[in-house]
This record gives C-alpha cells, sequence and structure tokens, in this order.
C-alpha cells in the first residue's frame, strides 16, 4: 500500500524558514515524480511545485519561486520542501503528491494528509 | 496561466440524484485535465485523468466528459458517501492549476 506521511509544519515567524518532509512507503520511490500542493484554510487547491524522479527537474508556482525550493532523497524515500522567507500567505496545509504513473502525468494519485503550516507573529 | 472556473459553487441534491458539476478553462487545455474529490478533513482523491478515464478503484458512477475548454464530472446517482468537494485540475501548461471547487451537498 503507497503510504505519504508529511512532517515538519509548525508555526513560524514571517521571514523565517520551515523544511517539511514527505516520507514515501509501497513504491520506488524514485520511479515517481512527486509534488507538493498546498490548501489555504478554507480555501482550494494549490500546486506548489514538482520534481522528477531522478531529482533533476523541477517546477515551482510562481508565488514561491526563489523562496521554496523541493529536492527528494531516493535513498531515504523521502521528498522535501525548503521554505525560506516566509510570509503570510503562505499559511496553508501542504500535502505531498505521488505522480499515477512512472511516466510523469502530472496527474497526483495518492495525496499525504498534509502538515499543517502557520507563518505569524 | 490558466485559469479553471468551476460551477455551480454548491450544488444541492439528494442520494439517488444525478449530480453534473462544470469546469471551464480560460483557454485550451486539450483533454489534459482532471478531477479530484475531497471530504472533510481527508486528502484529495484521483477520480477522473486525461478527461475521461477513471482513475483505479473509482465506482463507475463517476464520469468525465469534454475537451478544449468545457469539462463536466458527473455522478449518475449520488451515494451518501459522494457528498465532497470537488476540484478539477489542468496540465496543459505551467504553472499547474486547480479550480475553486464545487461543493455538493446533502439537500
Amino acid at each position: 500500500e503507497v503510504q505519504l506521511v508529511e512532517s515538519g509544519g509548525g508555526l513560524v515567524q514571517p521571514g523565517g524558514s520551515l523544511r517539511l518532509s514527505c516520507a514515501a512507503s509501497g513504491f520506488t520511490f524514485s520511479s515517481y515524480a512527486m509534488t507538493w500542493v498546498r490548501q489555504a484554510p478554507g480555501k482550494g487547491l494549490e500546486w506548489v511545485s514538482t520534481i522528477s524522479g531522478s531529482g533533476g527537474n523541477t517546477n515551482y508556482a510562481d508565488s514561491v519561486k526563489g523562496r521554496f525550493t523541493i529536492s527528494r532523497d531516493n535513498s531515504k524515500n523521502t521528498l522535501y520542501l525548503q521554505m525560506d522567507s516566509l510570509r503570510a500567505e503562505d499559511t496553508a496545509l501542504y500535502s505531498c503528491a505521488k505522480d499515477r504513473t512512472t511516466v510523469t502525468t502530472y496527474w497526483f494519485d495518492p495525496w499525504g494528509q498534509g502538515t499543517p503550516v502557520t507563518v505569524s507573529s | 496561466e490558466v485559469v479553471l472556473t468551476q460551477s455551480p459553487a454548491t450544488l444541492s441534491l439528494s442520494p439517488g440524484e444525478r449530480a453534473t458539476v462544470s469546469c471551464r478553462a480560460s483557454q485550451s487545455v486539450s483533454s489534459y485535465l482532471a478531477w479530484y474529490q475531497q471530504k472533510p478533513g481527508q486528502a484529495p482523491r484521483l477520480l477522473i485523468y486525461d478527461a475521461s478515464n477513471r482513475a483505479t478503484g473509482i465506482p463507475a458512477r463517476f464520469s468525465g466528459s469534454g475537451s478544449g475548454t468545457d469539462f463536466t464530472l458527473t455522478i449518475s446517482s449520488l451515494e451518501p458517501e459522494d457528498f465532497a468537494v470537488y476540484y478539477c485540475q489542468q496540465r496543459r501548461n505551467w504553472p499547474l492549476t486547480f479550480g475553486g471547487g464545487t461543493k455538493v451537498e446533502i439537500k
């Protein structure tokens, strides 16, 4: 069974940093692109970033480009999101998601339950 | 950026009724559209990809149609567990974008 478990969220002051992790199991992690999606409280879904299976290709939403860095450690089956220069508008539940197939489709299946990030002074 | 506009925002229906949710794209996304279901406190679940293909384990009462700019998610006969929020998503252009969501609630 595929499992994705996020961690690392919490309360941080504006301008601060956090590193989120997503521990994956139940599939060959290195064969799949992985994605971070966030959901602000009571709001819809917002794509944040995607990384290829090898880690060699990354994409970011304009709202986080230059502040967030996606990475992965395929030896540890773990996905990361380094978040710097955090703003109040980054407050959200951050979820990781696996691509549907080994040929990257950018369809997300399944998703983790998410880790909450609150940016506030 | 491709803007996805979902309608209606809320759909009030009874179990057994047919649900139709619309997603309109600001420019053509070909057939590169997916639908997700999200229940309160749960992660989204992929229902439909490439506009009309059901994901693994998704019941046949869920169907998707459309191409270009106009797409529809249909639930042929609502089951109690289908009351949830539904989102569309496109992958034709960067950035990947989601619609604002449609809540299907019990009437």
